[in-house]
């Protein structure tokens, strides 16, 4: 089975800087897929960013980035110019590359302050 | 296009009463998906379903029911509901099982 893990319940940031968001997981699977989420507080799952696991190169979607260690099963979300509209949970997510079912970790609450 | 649509976005239920929590989404998507999510906690699968008339079960099935007569709708059936049922429910679907998309929620509370 698959497990995620966030292990920072929260963070803040100061608007227009740059926060890191921590995420590792555990499978033994090969091939896979790696996920951030974002929940504002209209509660609404809005997918950030996506990270195959066979592609060596770190996904970036504008001011959002990963940095994906494979081998260390690590795959943090970076944050650049944090902006108001930034403050939410976020999830990272886990999926197979042989079926559908996505696990989730528990969350971190972001807030960035103005 | 509306997306992922679910009704109602909230309800109060009384220990043992039933209720169905309607999903539908209007993007040809074959993937679909149940989730909850309880407070402080990531998302639980409940259900999911590849493609019409065909469903299994996910995470946390117990206490539900699903079916999928169209490619469209996906709808949740609560029987006998109990209070540690109450919690956000969420519906997703997806085109190829890898990038889903999420309706808007439910909130439902079991007294």
């Amino acid at each position: 089975a698959q497990t995620v893990t966030q292990s920072q319940p929260e963070m803040s940031v100061q608007e227009a800087e740059t926060v890191t968001l921590s995420c590792t997981y555990d499978t033994s699977e090969n091939n896979y897929y790696l996920f951030w989420y974002k929940q504002p507080p209209s509660r609404q799952m809005i997918l950030v960013i996506r990270q195959e696991a066979y592609k060596q190169q770190n996904a970036t979607e504008n001011r959002f980035s990963v940095n994906f260690q494979k081998a260390a099963k690590s795959f943090s979300l970076k944050i650049s110019d944090s902006q108001l509209g930034d403050t939410a949970m976020y999830f990272c997510a886990f999926m197979p590359g042989a079926n559908s079912k996505l696990t989730f970790g528990k969350g971190i609450t972001l807030s960035v302050r103005p | 296009n509306a997306g992922v649509t679910q009704t109602p976005k909230f309800r109060i239920l009384k220990i043992g009463q039933s209720m169905t929590l309607q999903c539908a989404q209007d993007m040809n998507h074959n993937y679909m998906y149940w989730y909850r999510q309880d407070p402080g906690m990531g998302l639980k699968l409940i259900y999911y379903s590849v493609g019409a008339g065909i469903t299994d079960k996910g995470e946390v099935p117990n206490g539900y029911n699903v079916s999928r007569s169209t490619t469209e709708d996906f709808p949740l059936r609560l029987e006998l509901a109990a209070p540690s049922q109450t919690s956000v429910y969420f519906c997703a679907s997806s085109p190829d099982s890898y990038e889903q998309y999420f309706g808007p929620g439910t909130r439902l509370t079991v007294t």
